[in-house]
């Protein structure tokens, strides 16, 4: 099946810096891309939809400022937590349907620890 | 997107059958059932979808109800391997964002 890779799988911060996520398709385009948020025994939460080549769509009470989404081309869309603190500290997921296709793929994850 | 119920939890003992209850009864006709299972620590994993038919394939079957307002995950022999929280899905043809709900956290036993 398609895969769906993250980078990094895991990163520890100081509180207040910034953390950039990768998340890319490695065999298959997406013009959309999903941006994921899991606490702890906790189900997934949809944060944002990124788009190719335009603004992407948050969820409500996600805040664009804060979360900082780039879609720079059809196989990678990236996801910067500004100024981050320990209340961010999450497992961050993406998915990708490829175009065309009626499923998704998910990435395997990042951990983010913020300290 | 139409709202999915599932049990939080089941036990499995290995090697047995296991059948995964979801309930969609507000599912429209243009939506599908999909379900994706989540290890501990991964992304979840797509595992099958349907429409109106029952599917099957490599990894487990899925029963939908004539009415459509269920459906049935069906995993033909658990394994260790299988443990996981498994999500059913609603998704129409005009989008694909994923709605998860909580899930059912599958045990299975040695």
């Amino acid at each position: 099946g398609a895969v769906v890779s993250q980078h990094p799988s895991w990163v520890i911060c100081k509180s207040g810096t910034s953390v950039k996520i990768e998340c890319r398709s490695l065999d298959f385009q997406a013009t959309t891309m999903f941006w994921y948020r899991q606490f702890p025994k906790q189900s997934l939460m949809l944060m944002a939809t990124s788009n190719e080549g335009s603004k992407a769509t948050y969820e409500q009470g996600v805040e664009k400022d804060k979360f900082l989404i780039n879609h720079a081309s059809l196989t990678l869309s990236t996801l910067t937590v500004t100024s981050a603190h320990p209340e961010d500290s999450s497992f961050y997921i993406c998915s990708a349907p490829p175009v065309g296709a009626d499923t998704q793929y998910f990435g395997p994850g990042t951990r983010l620890t913020v300290l | 997107d139409a709202k999915t119920t599932q049990p939080n939890s089941m036990e499995s003992n290995e090697e047995e059958p296991v059948h995964l209850p979801c309930n969609h009864s507000t599912i429209s006709g243009t939506d599908y059932i999909h379900w994706y299972r989540q290890l501990p620590s991964q992304g979840p994993e797509y595992v099958i979808h349907g429409l109106t038919s029952n599917v099957n394939n490599r990894m487990a079957s899925l029963a939908i109800a004539e009415d459509r307002k269920s459906s049935t995950l069906i995993l033909h022999r658990a394994t260790l391997r299988d443990a996981a929280v498994y999500y059913c899905i609603l998704i129409n043809n005009a989008g694909n964002m994923l709605t998860f709900g909580g899930g059912t956290r599958l045990m299975v036993k040695p």
